[in-house]
């Protein structure tokens, strides 16, 4: 497709349960970034991909937080034992620049935690 | 440490009415965007400004970046309920990378018909 990809849109799941959320950038798009989105909140960095490089993870709120980038494209947040706090809008970017510039959102997996 | 402050954090005038949301900041920065996300939507990029002093518009939208670099203003004329949603403003620091960009909290607008 032409824009950013994020799936599930939606995803309800049970407290201590795991989620694993996709994320396919915009093709040749070296640079992908991870951020959450509480209710009425800005945007909190978790992590972010450039091309081979090492992760930049600092943002990732604890250890149950992960994200791999295979083939660098194709990005995969994965959620172990959610916990209600872990809910939220989870957003998707990319971008072609090697520094800051333009980002291009996906529409967002919207996470409830029960 | 919030280093982008936006406000106010939530707004609602009528139609026709004009309307300025700030987004100020201590540090400088190598340049700014502006975003806005519709309910359901990711954030969409409404323009960068990058020199101190800069003034860009878009329409009805006026975006000024503050001489030291250090804040921004969003000035809306004639506001329409289109113009509904999430503002958020974005400071980008030399050198690139996910630190380099911070998100402000955002300023909600309400435009009511």
């Amino acid at each position: 497709g032409a824009g950013v990809s994020q799936s599930p849109s939606n995803k309800v799941t049970e407290k201590g349960k795991d989620v694993e959320l996709r994320c396919d950038p915009i093709s040749g798009h070296t640079a992908l970034y991870w951020y959450r989105q509480s209710l009425g909140q800005g945007l909190e960095f978790l992590i972010y991909f450039q091309g081979n490089s090492a992760p930049d993870k600092s943002g990732l709120p604890s250890d149950r937080f992960s994200a791999e980038r295979t083939g660098g494209s194709v990005s995969t947040l994965t959620i172990q034992r959610t916990q209600q706090e872990d809910s939220a809008v989870y957003l998707c970017a990319s971008s072609e620049a090697r520094n800051t510039g333009e980002l291009f959102f996906g529409e967002g997996s919207r996470l409830t935690v029960l | 440490t919030q280093l982008l402050e936006q406000s106010p954090q939530f707004l609602s005038i009528q139609e026709g009415e004009n309307l300025t949301v700030y987004c100020n900041s201590s540090s400088v920065f190598s340049s700014l965007q502006w975003y806005r996300q519709e309910p359901g939507e990711g954030p969409v990029l409404l323009v960068t400004v990058v020199t101190g002093g800069e003034v860009k518009k878009l329409k009805r939208l006026t975006f000024q970046f503050g001489d030291a670099r250090k804040d921004s203003s969003l000035h809306i004329t004639a506001a329409q309920p289109g113009d509904t949603g999430l503002y958020l403003c974005a400071g980008a620091r030399s050198g690139g990378g996910a630190d380099g960009l911070t998100f402000g909290k955002g300023t909600h607008l309400i435009i009511q018909p």
